[in-house]
C-alpha cells in the first residue's frame, strides 16, 4: 500500500484557518485520499476524500497538488471541537473492497 | 438513524476470562470491520467481514480471537482467554457496498477493554 507522512502534531488558535499537510509520494493513478478524524475518546469519523479535483464539504476541504503527491486539509475556521487526530489515508479503486490503514495522524490541538 | 452500536462501552475482566465484545452495524451495510487501538500500535484492522462472511482475518493477533457474523445486524468479537496485553478499545465499523475506494466506514464508539 502506499503510504502517507504527515506531522505528530499541529497547534491553531480558535477561529483561525488550519491547514494539515499529508505527503503521499508513491501514490498511484487508482487512489483516492482519503481523511478521518478521531476525536478525543470516540471512534474515528469520516471528514473528505477525493482523487485530483479538490474538493468541498459543510466539515472541510481537501486541496490536492497537481502531482498529487501531496495534499492539504483544510479547516476554514478551527473551533475547540475540532481537537482531534486527523489520518490521511490512501485507498485502492478497483481492486475489490479498499481497506482502511491508519498511520499515526496529526494530533490538532486547538487554544481559545 | 443509529449509528453503529456497540456494547458494552466499558468492560473489565481478570486474566483467563472470556470476553464477547458486540456490534450493530448500520442497516443496510454489507461491510462490518472490528479494530484494535492501543498507544504503542495504534488503529489495526483485526477481521472484516462482507455478507456475513469473514474476508479478510489476517489481523487477528492469534487463536484466542475469534469473530463472528451470524446475521447482518450482529456481531460478536470474542477474546478467550483474556490476557492484559489485550486491554485496548475495540471498535466496530460499517460500511455500505462497493468497490469504488470511496466508501465511508462508519464506527462505532467502541469498548474499552482493561484486562487485570
Amino acid at each position: 500500500d502506499a503510504k502517507t507522512t504527515q506531522p505528530n502534531s499541529m497547534e491553531s488558535n480558535e477561529e483561525e484557518p488550519v491547514h494539515l499537510p499529508c505527503n503521499h509520494s508513491t501514490i498511484s493513478g487508482t487512489d483516492y485520499i482519503h481523511w478521518y478524524r478521531q476525536l478525543p475518546s470516540q471512534g474515528p469519523e469520516y471528514v473528505i476524500h477525493g482523487l485530483t479535483s479538490n474538493v468541498n464539504n459543510r466539515m472541510a476541504s481537501l486541496a490536492i497538488a497537481e502531482d498529487r503527491k501531496s495534499s492539504t486539509l483544510i479547516l476554514h475556521r478551527a473551533t475547540l471541537r475540532d481537537a482531534a487526530v486527523y489520518y490521511c489515508i490512501l485507498r485502492e479503486v478497483n481492486s475489490g473492497y479498499s481497506t482502511l490503514t491508519f498511520g499515526k495522524g496529526t494530533m490538532l490541538l486547538v487554544s481559545p | 438513524d443509529a449509528g453503529v452500536i456497540q456494547s458494552p462501552r466499558h468492560e473489565v475482566t481478570e486474566m483467563g476470562q472470556e470476553v464477547t465484545l458486540r456490534c450493530k452495524p448500520i442497516s443496510g451495510h454489507d461491510y462490518l470491520f472490528w479494530y484494535r487501538q492501543t498507544m504503542m500500535r495504534g488503529l489495526e484492522l483485526l477481521i472484516y467481514f462482507n455478507n456475513n462472511v469473514p474476508i479478510d482475518d489476517s489481523g487477528m493477533p492469534e487463536d484466542r480471537f475469534s469473530a463472528k457474523m451470524p446475521n447482518a445486524s450482529f456481531s460478536t468479537l470474542k477474546i478467550q482467554p483474556s490476557e492484559p496485553r489485550d486491554s485496548a478499545v475495540y471498535f466496530c465499523a460499517s460500511s455500505p457496498p462497493g468497490s469504488r475506494g470511496w466508501e465511508t466506514q462508519y464506527f462505532g464508539p467502541g469498548t474499552r477493554l482493561l484486562v487485570l
